[in-house]
């Protein structure tokens, strides 16, 4: 039972470009949503974060938006650059519980 | 100096076999946790300790088992160890145990049973 799903599993997008990768989800408990950064052989580093009770945060070139009525999320990249190329987790989480629920994630290219 | 450290960074080992995996973590954090990516690439989680107390355990087979000795430090023990193991294993940390709480990870180590 895939509670958040990524179902893009590979993006490609020109430097400079807007990257824009989705996630959606089912469990309308889910009230903190959080995406991730993964590069080749090492461990998943933390990137933005947002809470149901916001419809969109921004940090620098990162920007999560979040449409809780359609149970959808989306981080957009902008300007896109070749270091962002990576694998991206989707993660959501309920207020009171201690798990946290990691999508399957979208693999990114930025070409030079 | 490593935030979340786990050894080995890879492992291949026969089935039938027992194997530990070490983690380690210098935040000072509370929450500790063993997560797994399988082949479909999704990132499961396993078990979590806070305070070396076990607050999640998610099913996993009773062949893997959590050990914290101490808040610092949680290792998985395997036992008879199948192919179906086989997967990348991330040790990670957070300040709380509330799920929304950024988590550090460790880079993984690499399980391959043959």
């Amino acid at each position: 039972d895939q509670q958040v799903k990524q179902n893009s599993p590979s993006l490609s997008v020109q430097e400079g470009r807007i990257s824009i990768l989705n996630c959606d989800y089912t469990n309308s408990m889910f009230d903190y949503f959080l995406w991730y950064k993964k590069y080749p052989a090492e461990g998943p580093t933390f990137l933005i974060s947002i809470s149901s009770i916001k419809d969109k945060n921004e940090d620098g070139r990162f920007t999560v938006f979040l449409n809780k009525s359609a149970k959808h999320l989306s981080l957009h990249i902008v300007p896109s650059q070749p270091g962002d190329s990576a694998v991206y987790f989707c993660a959501a989480s309920e207020t009171g519980g201690f798990k946290t629920i990691f999508g399957a994630g979208t693999r990114l290219f930025v070409k030079a | 100096d490593t935030a979340v450290s786990q050894t080995p960074k890879y492992l291949v080992t026969q089935m039938g076999n027992d194997k530990s995996i070490k983690c380690e973590q210098n935040l000072g954090h509370d929450t500790m946790y063993w997560y797994k990516q399988d082949s479909k690439k999704f990132l499961k989680i396993m078990f979590s300790y806070n305070n070396k107390e076990l607050i999640i355990n998610e099913t996993v087979p009773n062949r893997f088992s959590p050990k914290s000795p101490d808040k610092a430090h949680l290792n998985l023990h395997i036992n008879s160890l199948e192919l179906g193991d086989s997967a990348v294993y991330f040790c990670a940390s957070s300040r709380t145990r509330s799920g929304g709480t950024e988590a550090f990870f460790g880079q993984g180590t690499r399980l391959t049973v043959v």
